[in-house]
């Protein structure tokens, strides 16, 4: 399996534009996560899905921040407008959710780099 | 609300040498999953090792071994061995075992610098 995808690898945009960051997870995999990395704040939970439905979304920032799960190998996070203090590493990871030893594991994606200038 | 510590800012370790990386957590949940994930500077996080809190027996993946003291509520990481390639940031997680609950919570992390 290729793993967790994430595209783009590195985005740059201006405070105000519209961000669209995608998402394909591993196969087979009935959970989805959004994570945000930054220095002040670490590691944190935006959303995450079980079977393409959010479950809990209390970790995303605020209205600008959305994210969706059309289907089950897609999943985008989107800002708009986009602002220099959403400047983070996003991370995309999924799981199985089974609670057999090990496959419940979360698997994360390469992440995203946004720059917002 | 569980919480995840990590006193260690920055650690380092010789070459071949043994490093101890702590975790403490506060939960009021008896059962529950705890994790190590390592990130190098590629920034992808790679999973090192889990410890189901049921299990009383410590989860070892080859080099490297936790201690986990269920009562005190701390998860160490033991890196036997150390290589150049353990270079990286340490994060400790928990997760509820409660079925649904998915969240990972993670501590701030350690940097781990390997000297040759």
């Amino acid at each position: 399996d290729a793993g967790v995808i994430q595209s783009p690898r590195h985005e740059v945009t201006e405070m105000g534009q519209e961000v669209t960051l995608r998402c394909k997870p591993i196969s087979g995999h009935d959970y989805l996560f959004w994570y945000r990395q930054t220095m002040m704040r670490g590691l944190e939970l935006l959303i995450y899905f079980n079977n393409n439905v959010p479950i809990d979304d209390s970790g995303m920032p605020e209205d600008r921040f959305s994210a969706k799960m059309p289907n089950a190998s897609f999943s985008t996070l989107k800002i708009q407008p986009s602002e220099p203090r959403d400047s983070a590493v996003y991370f995309c990871a999924s799981s199985s959710g089974t609670r057999v030893s090990g496959t419940d594991t979360q698997y994360f994606g390469p992440g995203t780099r946004l720059t917002v200038l | 609300a569980q919480t995840v510590t990590q006193s260690q800012p920055e650690m380092s370790v010789q070459e071949a040498e043994t490093v101890t990386l702590s975790c403490t957590y506060d939960t009021s949940e008896s059962d529950y999953y705890l994790f190590w994930y390592k990130q190098p500077p590629s920034r992808q996080m790679i999973l090192v090792i889990r410890q189901e809190a049921y299990k009383q027996q410590n989860a070892t993946e080859n080099r490297f071994s936790v201690n986990f003291q269920k009562a005190a509520k701390s998860f160490s990481l033991k890196i036997s061995d150390s290589q150049l390639g353990d270079a990286a940031m340490y994060f400790c997680a928990y997760r509820s075992a409660n079925f649904g609950n998915e969240k990972l919570t993670f501590g701030t992390g350690t940097r781990l610098t390997i000297i040759p």
